[in-house]
């Protein structure tokens, strides 16, 4: 069974770094052409991709977050971790980590239960 | 960036309705477009890949079309577990969600 699960702090300070972690389980980040991605959603709002990372180590980030994020992952430990820099109130949201199904294009097939994350001093 | 629109942003349905949402490029993407439903505290979940191509485990009355700019997610006869918010998601180039539309009883 194909699980991943987010897990990092609830609340964090503005100006601080948030730093994500997903561990998935069922499936190995070293597979061919396997992926993951991180998407947030703001409480009310739609859904936002963040970044993404590849078996082969290819990376790509939000254009209007770039400067901000930086994505990685532990094969051996089957995590993708995501930091976030300079956190502000606007980026209170939940956070999803979600598997990559690279068929005629990137779908996102299995995602995370969501962990929520609130900016506030 | 490729935006992305949807119409109507919210609808009131019926059991047993045909509902149609609609989602639109800013430019052509081909056929690289995705659907998800998302209920109320649940993650989203992969209803339509590639325009047209029905995830493993949907419901047949799922069903997508379009191609270029201009695309469809059809429920053929909505059942209750069908209220949510449907989101269209472009994978042409770095993905984009359109806004959603929320499905909710009439």
């Amino acid at each position: 069974q194909v699980t991943l699960k987010e897990s990092g702090p609830v609340l964090v300070k503005p100006t601080e770094t948030l730093t994500l972690t997903c561990t998935v389980s069922g499936f190995s980040l070293s597979n061919a052409r396997m992926g993951v991605s991180w998407i947030r959603q703001p409480p009310g709002k739609a859904l936002e991709w963040l970044a993404h990372i590849f078996s082969n180590d290819e990376k790509s980030y939000s254009t209007s977050l770039k400067s901000r994020l930086t994505i990685s992952k532990d094969t051996s430990k089957s995590q993708v971790v995501l930091t976030m820099t300079n956190m502000d109130p606007v980026d209170t949201a939940t956070y999803y980590c979600a598997r990559i199904l690279t068929v005629d294009g990137d779908a996102f097939d299995i995602w995370g239960q969501g962990t929520m994350v609130t900016v506030s001093s | 960036d490729i935006q992305m629109t949807q119409s109507p942003s919210s609808l009131s349905a019926s059991v047993g309705d045909r509902v149609t949402i609609t989602c639109r490029a800013s430019q052509s993407i081909s056929s690289y477009l995705n659907w998800y439903q998302q209920k109320p505290g649940k993650a989203p979940k992969l209803l339509i890949y590639a325009a047209s191509s029905l995830q493993s485990g949907v419901p047949s009355r799922f069903s997508g079309s379009g191609s270029g700019t201009d695309f469809t997610l059809t429920i053929s006869s909505l059942q209750p577990e069908d209220f949510a918010t449907y989101y269209c998601q472009q994978s042409y180039s770095t993905p984009i969600f359109g806004p959603g539309t929320k499905v909710d009883i009439k």
